[in-house]
């Protein structure tokens, strides 16, 4: 069974820029969550989405968006790109939400 | 004060050694805890799961909650070089919904031949 699947690996953007990254999750997993995770702050919630509808959401500015298709494959988007933003950004999927959570290997994103 | 803080290390251990990983939480309400182990260039991947207080086993490794002093931690007996990794403890909200872990900054391990 093939499993989380994140795509690109890297990216490279200048400030300003917006990026959009893909994420195909476990074949039948319908919840799919995003994490940024940085040297810094360590791994952080951005949000969950689960039939297409965002049901959860983290501490992150309007910049951070997302959605998810009726396929479960789901897409977020940094619009205005900061340098802050440079992170590795993971995205998981599970069953349910009381699931295990299984996670993609994740995009590194450098903003120059 | 941040809800799950981590020993950052990195720590480095020869071969054969026992390993103790450590994590503090600020919330007693919290019940669920995890562990998780990340590969360099790799996601996260749930190692242990345990919910309140006690200790659950899994081959060499051991995972405790001691709710008491809200500490939890991993125990790797006879650690090998392929223990080497990032690991991350992590707690969910007490409905047991994993759809928001809180996650500490890991500890880098390294365990040398």
């Amino acid at each position: 069974k093939a499993g989380v699947t994140q795509t690109p690996r890297y990216l490279i953007k200048t400030r300003g820029q917006q990026v959009t990254l893909s994420c195909s999750p476990i074949s039948g997993h319908r919840s799919v969550s995003w994490y940024q995770q940085t040297p810094g702050q360590g791994l952080q919630f951005l949000f969950e989405y689960f039939s297409e509808t965002q049901r959860n959401k983290g501490n992150f500015p309007g910049r951070f968006s997302g959605r998810q298709f009726s396929n479960s494959r789901s897409e977020m988007n940094v619009s205005t790109l900061e340098l802050g933003d440079s992170a590795l950004y993971l995205c998981a999927s599970s069953l349910g939400q009381e699931a295990q959570l299984f996670f993609g290997s994740g995009t590194q994103l450098s903003v120059l | 004060q941040k809800e799950v803080e981590q020993d950052p290390g990195p720590l480095s251990v020869p071969e054969g050694a026992i390993v103790s990983l450590n994590c503090t939480y600020s919330n007693s309400a919290f019940q669920y805890f995890m562990w998780y182990r990340q590969y360099s260039r790799k996601g996260p991947e749930l190692l242990m799961y345990t919910y309140s207080s006690g200790n659950k086993e899994d081959g060499r490794f051991t995972a405790q909650v001691d709710k008491s002093s809200k500490y939890i931690s991993l125990f790797i007996r006879d650690s090998q070089p392929s223990d080497s990794a990032t690991y991350l403890c992590a707690r969910d909200n007490s409905g047991g919904s994993n759809y928001k872990l809180t996650f500490g900054k890991g500890t880098l391990l390294t365990v040398n031949p």
